[in-house]
């Protein structure tokens, strides 16, 4: 069974420049999270779908930063414009029904760098 | 609150022991996990424990929970070059969110 797939791995862009990231969830997983994780610091949440619905988005900086997940299967994360701030991991995510709140499935990550 | 304290390295022989520890504290937490991540990757589920227990063991991974004090630990019996990584643990919260740690590097020497 494949795991969850996020693209890129790794992405280089300048400053002011817009950057998107794509994750595809475990087959029949309906929640999915994007976490950004900092050098040296633990996942934190991004936003929570629950199928298409996004369900906790309370710590997505909405002013720069959008996703969707329009048919509640792959998702997208953009940045735009992107900030030196921004270097980081973005973590996606995926748990299925009937699981207890903690048991998450991780992507290998895609690794932002902002110059 | 949802802060989850963790020192951050710990240096190993292979085949010793090792023991992680952490702090949480969110008192209301329902499962507490273990997580693993290896260089470059994402993380990995190790192991979790009900609130309700104080003690988890899964072949080399033993969890002690100390509900008192907010205290959860990992010891990893006889330690591998395959255990080197960063190990976070992580707590649910109210906000029914995973709130993780920071992180425990864990280098084994062969």
């Amino acid at each position: 069974e494949a795991g969850v797939v996020q693209s890129p791995r790794y992405k280089i862009i300048e400053k002011k420049q817009p950057v998107a990231f794509w994750c595809n969830p475990i087959s029949g997983h309906n929640t999915l999270y994007w976490y950004l994780q900092n050098l040296g610091q633990g996942p934190e949440l991004l936003i929570r779908y629950e199928n298409e619905e996004a369900v906790d988005d309370s710590q997505l900086p909405k002013d720069r930063f959008s996703a969707e997940r329009l048919k509640g299967v792959d998702s997208t994360l953009k940045i735009q414009p992107a900030e030196l701030g921004d270097s980081a991991v973005y973590l996606c995510a995926s748990s299925g029904r009937g699981t207890n709140t903690g048991e998450l499935f991780f992507g290998e990550g895609s690794r932002l760098t902002v110059l | 609150g949802e802060d989850v304290e963790q020192s951050l390295f710990l240096s190993v022989r292979e085949g010793d022991s090792s023991v992680i520890n952490c702090t949480y504290t969110d008192s209301s937490s329902t499962y507490l996990y273990w997580y693993k991540q290896e260089p470059g990757a994402g993380l990995q589920l190790l192991t979790y424990i009900f609130s309700n227990m104080d003690m988890k063991q899964d072949q080399r991974l033993t969890v002690l929970l100390n509900k008192k004090d907010k205290h959860l630990s990992l010891r990893i019996a006889d330690t591998q070059t395959g255990d080197s990584a960063i190990y976070f643990c992580a707590e649910t919260t109210r906000r029914n969110r995973l709130a993780f740690g920071k992180g425990n590097q864990v280098v084994v020497i062969p």
